[in-house]
């Protein structure tokens, strides 16, 4: 089935040390996304590719990087992981088209835990 | 900037009741709204998706309206079952602002009792 992978399904990692979550789909979908949602919140748009073009929302801290080297993987670098980084990670993918017609398909997420 | 908001945040209620899951938006400029689904420490899975210029959405047991004026919509769920206990999400694509984003609501979170 087509879908969309994220590994590992849960991380923890220490206060400062780098860490990196992947997500791969096989939907073949031309923009990826990474959000953060922490307990009870609301999922938050960190950045999305469309293709290889990169697009980061305005209030993403600089901690957080990603990279698309194809169209299959995404990854999500944090770079020094500070307690308030700890949170459910989720990818999600799209397909261009009309866009009253378009929907996101999510990944089960990455629980990261920092120490 | 476009401000979800989902009222309960949490709701209770016993086997086979109807209820009503709602949900506000700030800004009716919007390509669409979705209705998610969240089982714990799970990721998304769509349900129904209103495009603005519809009314309402229909899948099985649940039905979702849109009053894009009054920035609304409702998320109705008929003879619930205890597999309906879930987080459900409401999201909406904007035509301002950051393209292509999804705004989350924070969810209402549902328990169905046997």
């Amino acid at each position: 089935d087509a879908m969309v992978i994220q590994n590992p399904r849960y991380q923890v990692t220490q206060f400062g040390k780098p860490v990196t979550l992947s997500c791969s789909q096989t939907l073949n979908h031309n923009v990826m996304y990474w959000y953060q949602q922490k307990s009870s919140q609301a999922p938050k748009l960190l950045f999305h590719y469309y293709d290889k073009d990169f697009n980061n929302e305005a209030d993403t801290p600089d901690n957080f990087q990603s990279r698309r080297p194809n169209t299959s993987f995404c990854f999500l670098d944090i770079r020094s992981p500070g307690l308030g980084d700890a949170a459910m990670y989720l990818c999600a993918t799209s397909r261009p088209g009309p866009r009253s017609q378009e929907t996101q398909y999510f990944g089960p997420g990455t629980r990261l835990l920092v120490l | 900037k476009q401000e979800v908001t989902q009222i309960p945040a949490a709701l209770s209620v016993p086997e086979g009741e109807n209820l009503v899951l709602n949900c506000s938006f700030t800004d009716s400029a919007i390509y669409n709204l979705q209705w998610f689904r969240q089982d714990p420490g799970k990721g998304l899975t769509s349900l129904l998706l209103i495009q603005s210029s519809q009314r309402e959405q229909t899948s099985g047991r649940l039905n979702a309206s849109l009053d894009k004026s009054s920035g609304r919509s409702t998320l109705y769920i008929a003879a619930s079952q205890p597999g309906d206990s879930a987080t459900y999400l409401c999201a909406v694509s904007g035509i301002g602002g950051s393209a292509r984003q999804l705004t989350f609501g924070s969810g209402t979170q549902l328990t169905v009792l046997p």
